[in-house]
């Protein structure tokens, strides 16, 4: 079945230092692909998608570009704050149209002043 | 503007007690879903309704029970509490079929099983 694979956490950085958190998966056909963010206390929040090969979201100044040979969805920011500290989702939704989501195990990003 | 509501927001069961954890969305939205996260696994789908009156099982609905109230409410039914259902429970509501398809979350019911 469909699966999404997260590198593993934690990461800690320090502020102004460049993130990449690593995300691929497996499908069939060609799902839509998503990063969600989990700020502590809170509930998921969409941060990023892309629906088709190629396209690159944005948001807040990360980026994640939809890669079809490599299947992956890498989320990457140049600059973090220590307000991005978070844990992030990578999830992935098939084209079967019932919005069912499909999540990695969430990578926890601790960033240091 | 609430968007996705869940109650409550923290629980404690003794096992074999029942509990049902509530869901509202006032987004007009006409799919709603039951997830649950566990350290290191993500979030896995319990149960979801495509639209008001059908209801779906997800990846792990073994100990649950749901029941699309309306359109606007979800609920999520623990007959038998167990140890393995202690967990962090989210209800998310979209409407799927469209390019700008985005899942709304509630903050959470955080569940423990003693």
């Amino acid at each position: 079945g469909d699966s999404v694979t997260q590198m593993e956490g934690p990461v800690t950085l320090s502020e102004e230092a460049f993130l990449t958190i690593n995300c691929t998966y497996t499908a069939t056909g060609y799902p839509s692909l998503f990063w969600y963010v989990q700020y502590p206390g809170e509930g998921l929040q969409l941060l990023l998608k892309a629906t088709k090969a190629d396209d690159k979201g944005s948001n807040k100044g990360f980026e994640a570009t939809y890669r079809k040979e490599t299947t992956s969805f890498h989320l990457e920011k140049g600059s973090v704050q220590v307000s991005d500290s978070a844990v992030y989702f990578c999830a992935l939704s098939d084209r079967s149209n019932t919005g069912k989501l499909i999540f990695g195990q969430g990578t926890t990003l601790q960033v240091k002043p | 503007n609430a968007g996705v509501t869940q109650t409550p927001k923290f629980q404690v069961l003794k096992t074999g007690q029942s509990m049902t954890l509530q869901c509202a969305q006032d987004m007009n939205h006409n799919s709603m879903y039951w997830y649950r996260q566990d350290p290191g696994m993500g979030l896995r789908l319990i149960y979801y309704s495509a639209s008001e009156g059908t209801t779906d099982k997800g990846e792990v609905p073994n100990g649950y029970n749901v029941s699309r109230l309306n359109k606007r409410e979800f609920s999520l039914r623990l007959e038998s509490a167990a140890p393995s259902q202690t967990s962090v429970y989210f209800c998310a509501s979209t409407s799927p079929g469209t390019r700008n398809t985005e899942a709304f979350f509630g903050q959470g019911t955080r569940l423990t099983v003693v």
